[in-house]
Protein backbone atom coordinates (compact mmCIF):
# COMPACT_ATOMS: atom_id res chain seq x y z
CA UNK A 1 0.00 0.00 0.00
CA UNK A 2 1.25 3.33 -1.11
CA UNK A 3 2.13 5.68 1.59
CA UNK A 4 3.51 8.48 3.42
CA UNK A 5 2.89 9.38 7.16
CA UNK A 6 4.24 12.89 8.44
CA UNK A 7 5.31 13.07 11.72
CA UNK A 8 7.10 16.16 14.19
CA UNK A 9 4.77 18.73 14.60
CA UNK A 10 3.52 20.40 17.29
CA UNK A 11 3.73 23.59 19.17
CA UNK A 12 6.54 25.70 19.19
CA UNK A 13 7.51 29.30 20.11
CA UNK A 14 8.10 32.32 17.69
CA UNK A 15 11.84 31.89 16.52
CA UNK A 16 12.52 27.85 17.69
CA UNK A 17 12.91 25.32 15.30
CA UNK A 18 11.26 22.00 14.53
CA UNK A 19 12.01 19.52 12.11
CA UNK A 20 9.12 17.45 10.58
CA UNK A 21 9.96 13.97 9.00
CA UNK A 22 7.65 12.38 6.09
CA UNK A 23 7.91 7.83 6.47
CA UNK A 24 7.01 6.06 2.83
CA UNK A 25 6.06 3.20 1.77
CA UNK A 26 4.72 0.67 -0.61
CA UNK A 27 7.16 2.22 -3.82
CA UNK A 28 10.72 3.24 -4.71
CA UNK A 29 10.88 6.61 -2.50
CA UNK A 30 14.43 6.59 -4.41
CA UNK A 31 12.97 7.34 -7.82
CA UNK A 32 10.12 10.04 -7.02
CA UNK A 33 10.34 13.85 -6.49
CA UNK A 34 8.69 15.23 -3.20
CA UNK A 35 7.58 17.96 -2.01
CA UNK A 36 6.04 19.62 1.24
CA UNK A 37 2.85 21.45 1.10
CA UNK A 38 0.74 23.39 3.80
CA UNK A 39 -2.06 24.82 4.69
CA UNK A 40 -3.49 27.39 7.04
CA UNK A 41 -6.34 26.87 8.93
CA UNK A 42 -9.07 27.71 7.29
CA UNK A 43 -6.70 28.76 4.10
CA UNK A 44 -5.83 27.18 1.13
CA UNK A 45 -2.90 25.35 -0.12
CA UNK A 46 1.06 26.71 -0.53
CA UNK A 47 3.59 24.45 -1.83
CA UNK A 48 6.66 24.76 0.59
CA UNK A 49 9.52 22.88 -0.80
CA UNK A 50 11.01 19.77 -3.84
CA UNK A 51 13.57 18.33 -3.55
CA UNK A 52 14.35 15.85 -6.42
CA UNK A 53 14.28 11.76 -6.43
CA UNK A 54 18.39 11.50 -5.73
CA UNK A 55 18.29 15.29 -3.53
CA UNK A 56 20.31 16.59 -6.42
CA UNK A 57 17.52 19.93 -6.74
CA UNK A 58 15.83 21.99 -4.59
CA UNK A 59 13.48 24.43 -4.51
CA UNK A 60 11.33 26.67 -2.06
CA UNK A 61 8.74 29.15 -1.85
CA UNK A 62 9.73 32.94 -1.27
CA UNK A 63 7.75 32.95 2.01
CA UNK A 64 10.12 30.11 3.65
CA UNK A 65 13.57 30.80 1.60
CA UNK A 66 16.49 30.70 3.91
CA UNK A 67 14.78 29.30 7.00
CA UNK A 68 13.62 25.77 5.79
CA UNK A 69 15.67 23.31 4.53
CA UNK A 70 14.17 20.05 2.71
CA UNK A 71 15.96 16.96 2.50
CA UNK A 72 15.71 13.40 2.46
CA UNK A 73 17.48 9.69 3.12
CA UNK A 74 16.75 7.35 0.21
CA UNK A 75 18.51 4.39 2.61
CA UNK A 76 15.47 4.86 5.29
CA UNK A 77 12.62 6.43 2.93
CA UNK A 78 12.31 9.05 4.61
CA UNK A 79 11.41 12.88 4.02
CA UNK A 80 12.65 15.80 6.23
CA UNK A 81 11.27 19.67 6.60
CA UNK A 82 14.13 21.36 8.94
CA UNK A 83 12.12 25.11 10.16
CA UNK A 84 13.95 27.24 11.63
CA UNK A 85 13.17 30.82 12.53
CA UNK A 86 9.77 30.34 12.90
CA UNK A 87 6.99 32.60 12.79
CA UNK A 88 3.33 33.04 13.45
CA UNK A 89 2.89 32.56 9.89
CA UNK A 90 4.01 29.44 9.63
CA UNK A 91 1.40 28.01 11.71
CA UNK A 92 -0.48 25.40 9.33
CA UNK A 93 -1.31 21.86 8.40
CA UNK A 94 2.12 20.56 6.40
CA UNK A 95 1.56 17.48 3.96
CA UNK A 96 4.78 15.67 2.50
CA UNK A 97 3.33 14.66 -1.39
CA UNK A 98 4.72 12.61 -4.14
CA UNK A 99 5.59 13.98 -7.52
CA UNK A 100 3.20 11.68 -9.68
CA UNK A 101 5.73 11.00 -12.27
CA UNK A 102 8.78 9.01 -11.12
CA UNK A 103 12.04 11.89 -12.02
CA UNK A 104 9.58 14.77 -12.55
CA UNK A 105 9.71 16.67 -9.73
CA UNK A 106 6.64 18.96 -11.30
CA UNK A 107 3.36 17.45 -13.04
CA UNK A 108 1.41 16.83 -10.30
CA UNK A 109 1.43 15.72 -6.77
CA UNK A 110 0.01 11.88 -6.49
CA UNK A 111 0.20 10.94 -2.69
CA UNK A 112 -0.79 12.80 -0.01
CA UNK A 113 0.57 12.09 3.98
CA UNK A 114 -2.35 12.86 6.44
CA UNK A 115 -0.50 15.63 7.47
CA UNK A 116 0.87 17.19 10.82
CA UNK A 117 0.04 20.53 12.39
CA UNK A 118 2.28 22.72 13.04
CA UNK A 119 1.50 26.33 15.55
CA UNK A 120 3.98 28.73 16.21
CA UNK A 121 2.65 30.77 19.04
CA UNK A 122 3.91 32.29 22.58
CA UNK B 1 5.65 34.06 -9.55
CA UNK B 2 2.46 32.76 -11.83
CA UNK B 3 -0.81 33.34 -10.24
CA UNK B 4 -3.47 31.13 -10.42
CA UNK B 5 -7.11 33.26 -10.00
CA UNK B 6 -10.33 30.41 -9.90
CA UNK B 7 -13.88 31.09 -10.38
CA UNK B 8 -16.34 31.26 -8.92
CA UNK B 9 -14.91 31.24 -5.61
CA UNK B 10 -18.11 29.12 -4.54
CA UNK B 11 -20.89 27.78 -6.01
CA UNK B 12 -24.26 26.14 -5.14
CA UNK B 13 -25.42 22.94 -6.84
CA UNK B 14 -28.09 19.89 -6.68
CA UNK B 15 -27.38 16.56 -7.38
CA UNK B 16 -27.41 15.68 -10.96
CA UNK B 17 -26.50 19.06 -11.99
CA UNK B 18 -23.07 19.59 -13.91
CA UNK B 19 -20.90 21.69 -12.36
CA UNK B 20 -17.92 23.66 -14.14
CA UNK B 21 -15.01 25.34 -12.22
CA UNK B 22 -12.70 27.93 -14.05
CA UNK B 23 -8.65 29.27 -13.88
CA UNK B 24 -6.40 31.57 -15.10
CA UNK B 25 -2.83 31.47 -15.08
CA UNK B 26 -1.31 34.81 -14.85
CA UNK B 27 1.05 33.68 -17.82
CA UNK B 28 1.01 30.84 -20.28
CA UNK B 29 1.71 27.72 -18.80
CA UNK B 30 1.16 25.23 -21.52
CA UNK B 31 -0.70 22.10 -20.15
CA UNK B 32 0.58 21.90 -16.97
CA UNK B 33 -2.54 22.42 -14.93
CA UNK B 34 -3.86 20.26 -12.28
CA UNK B 35 -7.02 19.70 -10.18
CA UNK B 36 -7.35 18.38 -6.95
CA UNK B 37 -10.71 18.06 -4.42
CA UNK B 38 -10.13 18.61 -1.05
CA UNK B 39 -13.02 17.40 1.90
CA UNK B 40 -13.00 19.01 5.36
CA UNK B 41 -9.83 17.58 7.10
CA UNK B 42 -8.48 15.41 4.73
CA UNK B 43 -5.73 15.76 2.43
CA UNK B 44 -6.11 17.26 -0.94
CA UNK B 45 -6.71 14.14 -3.59
CA UNK B 46 -5.81 14.37 -7.32
CA UNK B 47 -8.44 14.33 -9.86
CA UNK B 48 -6.44 15.90 -13.13
CA UNK B 49 -2.93 15.85 -14.22
CA UNK B 50 -1.64 17.58 -17.54
CA UNK B 51 -5.19 19.73 -17.65
CA UNK B 52 -7.04 17.22 -19.36
CA UNK B 53 -5.47 13.31 -17.90
CA UNK B 54 -7.83 12.14 -15.50
CA UNK B 55 -5.54 9.93 -12.50
CA UNK B 56 -6.10 6.81 -12.21
CA UNK B 57 -9.46 5.84 -9.60
CA UNK B 58 -10.77 9.29 -10.44
CA UNK B 59 -14.78 8.71 -11.55
CA UNK B 60 -15.00 9.74 -15.36
CA UNK B 61 -18.07 12.27 -14.88
CA UNK B 62 -14.66 14.79 -13.71
CA UNK B 63 -13.15 16.17 -16.58
CA UNK B 64 -10.30 18.59 -17.38
CA UNK B 65 -9.76 21.25 -20.52
CA UNK B 66 -7.46 23.98 -21.60
CA UNK B 67 -4.44 25.30 -22.04
CA UNK B 68 -2.54 28.65 -22.14
CA UNK B 69 -3.89 30.77 -19.54
CA UNK B 70 -7.69 28.93 -19.02
CA UNK B 71 -8.42 25.87 -17.45
CA UNK B 72 -12.07 24.16 -17.06
CA UNK B 73 -12.76 21.13 -14.33
CA UNK B 74 -16.15 19.96 -15.22
CA UNK B 75 -18.30 17.92 -13.05
CA UNK B 76 -21.03 16.28 -15.70
CA UNK B 77 -23.02 15.15 -12.73
CA UNK B 78 -22.68 16.10 -9.41
CA UNK B 79 -23.07 13.38 -6.95
CA UNK B 80 -23.07 13.62 -2.85
CA UNK B 81 -20.03 12.59 -2.20
CA UNK B 82 -18.55 15.80 -4.60
CA UNK B 83 -19.38 18.65 -2.76
CA UNK B 84 -15.79 19.73 -1.43
CA UNK B 85 -12.99 22.46 -2.90
CA UNK B 86 -11.15 22.40 -5.54
CA UNK B 87 -8.23 23.59 -6.06
CA UNK B 88 -6.19 24.11 -9.55
CA UNK B 89 -2.45 24.14 -9.57
CA UNK B 90 0.50 25.39 -12.33
CA UNK B 91 2.93 22.36 -12.89
CA UNK B 92 4.60 24.58 -15.43
CA UNK B 93 7.67 26.08 -13.08
CA UNK B 94 8.65 26.99 -9.74
CA UNK B 95 7.37 28.31 -7.21
CA UNK B 96 4.45 26.08 -7.65
CA UNK B 97 1.32 27.98 -7.23
CA UNK B 98 -2.12 26.77 -6.37
CA UNK B 99 -5.55 28.63 -6.55
CA UNK B 100 -7.52 29.74 -4.09
CA UNK B 101 -10.33 27.31 -4.37
CA UNK B 102 -14.07 26.71 -5.07
CA UNK B 103 -15.98 24.92 -2.88
CA UNK B 104 -18.74 23.16 -4.43
CA UNK B 105 -21.81 23.54 -1.73
CA UNK B 106 -25.43 21.86 -1.94
CA UNK B 107 -28.17 24.07 -2.87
Amino acid sequence: QVQLVESGGGVVQPGRSLRLSCAASGFTFSSYGMHWVRQAPGKGLEWVAVIWYDGSNKYYADSVKGRFTISRDNSKNTLYLQMNSLRAEDTAVYYCARSAVAGNPLIAFDIWGQGTMVTVSS
Amino acid sequence: DIQMTPSPSSVSASVGDRVTITCRASQGISSWLAWYQQKPGKAPKLLIYAASSLQSGVPSRFSGSGSGTDFTLTISSLQPEDFATYYCQQANSFPLTFGGGTKVEIK
